[in-house]
């Protein structure tokens, strides 16, 4: 079983519609990050917290610890926010370092 | 800044041959990782430097692989010999500071590799 567990792996919906992406996670971190990849396979980071709620305009992350969950809503979706989605954790490695440790992603693709 | 740059964009090699990914850091970042991206594995952490020490290898594959940063605004990735088991995109990022929540990372544009 992977340490990091994203939901849905493939979604399609509707401009406009309200977007859930789900991320469970099951080891301790003191951190989750979320990113973007771009079609062109650039990567962006989105956000990065460890308890409670962010929001950077459309988009919306939340964080639940003791559940080892997180959500990445995106409200009014737009068809520029086809992307791939990945969450990311930040553990303690074997080596006692921090480290991200990322899933798979979720492809996005939101049609006009 | 002209944010963190990677050449070559793309490379195509033969089975056997040695591959050299560069990376040039965000000037003042003294973090640098090395990722590797497939289809089956998602994104995976090769290494990190700071202030050009590596720190966590643990996720080198093998011994063909080696890495190193022998200033803080170069590192390079070398696979030698290449398998076509190593074909990915391989990605840079650095990191003002690392530790706890604070810090994010800026990737680079990224390398595709395909050995046939």
């Amino acid at each position: 079983k992977n340490e990091v567990e994203q939901s849905p792996q493939n979604l399609t919906a509707q401009e406009g519609e309200f977007i859930t992406i789900n991320c469970s996670y099951s080891v301790g971190i003191s951190a989750l990050h979320w990113l973007q990849q771009h079609p062109g396979g650039g990567i962006v980071s989105l956000f990065m917290l460890s308890s409670g709620k962010k929001k950077h305009g459309r988009l919306i992350a939340t964080i639940n610890i003791q559940e080892k969950h997180s959500s990445l809503h995106i409200t009014a979706s737009h068809p520029r926010d086809s992307a791939v989605y990945i969450c990311a954790v930040l553990g303690i490695s074997n080596f006692g370092n921090e480290k991200l440790t990322f899933g798979t992603g979720t492809r996005l693709t939101i049609i006009p | 800044d002209a944010g963190v740059i990677q050449s070559p964009r793309h490379e195509v090699t033969e089975m056997g041959q040695e591959v050299t990914l560069r990376c040039k850091p965000i000037s003042g970042h003294d973090y640098l990782f090395w990722y590797r991206q497939t289809m089956m594995r998602g994104l995976e952490l090769l290494i990190y430097f700071n202030n050009n020490v590596p720190i966590d290898d643990s996720g080198m594959p093998e011994d063909r692989f080696s890495a190193k940063m022998p200033n803080a605004s170069f590192s390079t990735l070398k696979i030698q010999p290449s398998e076509p088991r190593d074909s990915a995109v391989y990605f840079c990022a650095s990191s003002p500071a690392w530790g706890g929540h604070r810090y994010e990372q800026y990737f680079g544009p990224g390398t595709r590799l395909t050995v046939t």
